[in-house]
């Protein structure tokens, strides 16, 4: 069964930092890996989708790469600023059930004016 | 586009009480999904649908029913309502079936069960 993680469960930083979450999933049969962010009471907001064939996506000041034979993804996030404090949820698509997506438990990030 | 569409947004149930969560969306996406999120954990699949008239289980589909008599609409039927079912419920959706199936994701019901 497939299992997501994500370290660390949560994460304090001084603005203007860089900073890296991590994903890990137990299986790398999957077709694509995606990463949200999730604001407090709100829906999840796509940040980056990357293929399984593909090693990094970029958007602005965030880099996802995937390393799928580790299992590993992380999320880089330059120059950080307080408005990027949010929760940070990976999710993994499965080959072996395409509709399904398997949700690590995401990590919250406060960004320190 | 308004993307995707919950109501309500808030709801109170007693125990034993039913009630439908709505669900819509206009991007003529042919595969729909609800999740629920309980305190720090990650979302996990209820149901999902791959286009009108065809629904399948998730992960987590005992105590709910869908139906998908369109594109744009996704209800979750709650029968018999019990506490566990308190948490927050997201409807998403997404496009096609050989391209990334980017989820697009309504803002969620926070359903409490008493």
């Amino acid at each position: 069964k497939q299992e997501v993680t994500q370290i660390p469960a949560a994460l304090s930083v001084p603005e203007g930092e860089n900073l890296v979450l991590n994903c890990s999933f137990t299986d790398s049969a999957i077709y694509n890996l995606q990463w949200f962010r999730q604001d407090p009471g709100k829906g999840l907001t796509s940040l980056l989708l990357i293929q399984s064939s593909q090693r990094e996506q970029t958007s602005g000041r965030l880099n996802a790469s995937l390393d799928k034979s580790s299992g590993r993804s992380t999320l880089y996030i330059a120059a950080s600023q307080p408005g990027d404090s949010a929760t940070y949820l990976c999710a993994v698509r499965l080959i072996r059930n395409g509709q399904n997506f398997v949700f690590g438990p995401g990590t919250r990030l406060s960004v320190l004016p | 586009n308004a993307g995707v569409t919950q109501t309500p947004k808030f709801r109170i149930l007693k125990i034993g009480q039913s009630m439908t969560l709505q669900c819509t969306q206009d991007m003529n996406h042919n595969y729909m999904y609800w999740y629920r999120q309980d305190p720090g954990m990650g979302l996990k699949l209820i149901y999902y649908s791959v286009g009108a008239g065809i629904t399948d289980k998730g992960e987590v589909p005992n105590g709910y029913n869908v139906s998908r008599s369109t594109t744009e609409d996704f209800p979750l039927r709650l029968e018999l309502a019990a506490p566990s079912q308190t948490s927050v419920y997201f409807c998403a959706s997404s496009y096609s079936d050989r391209g990334p199936h980017e989820q697009y994701f309504g803002p969620g019901t926070r359903l409490t069960v008493t």
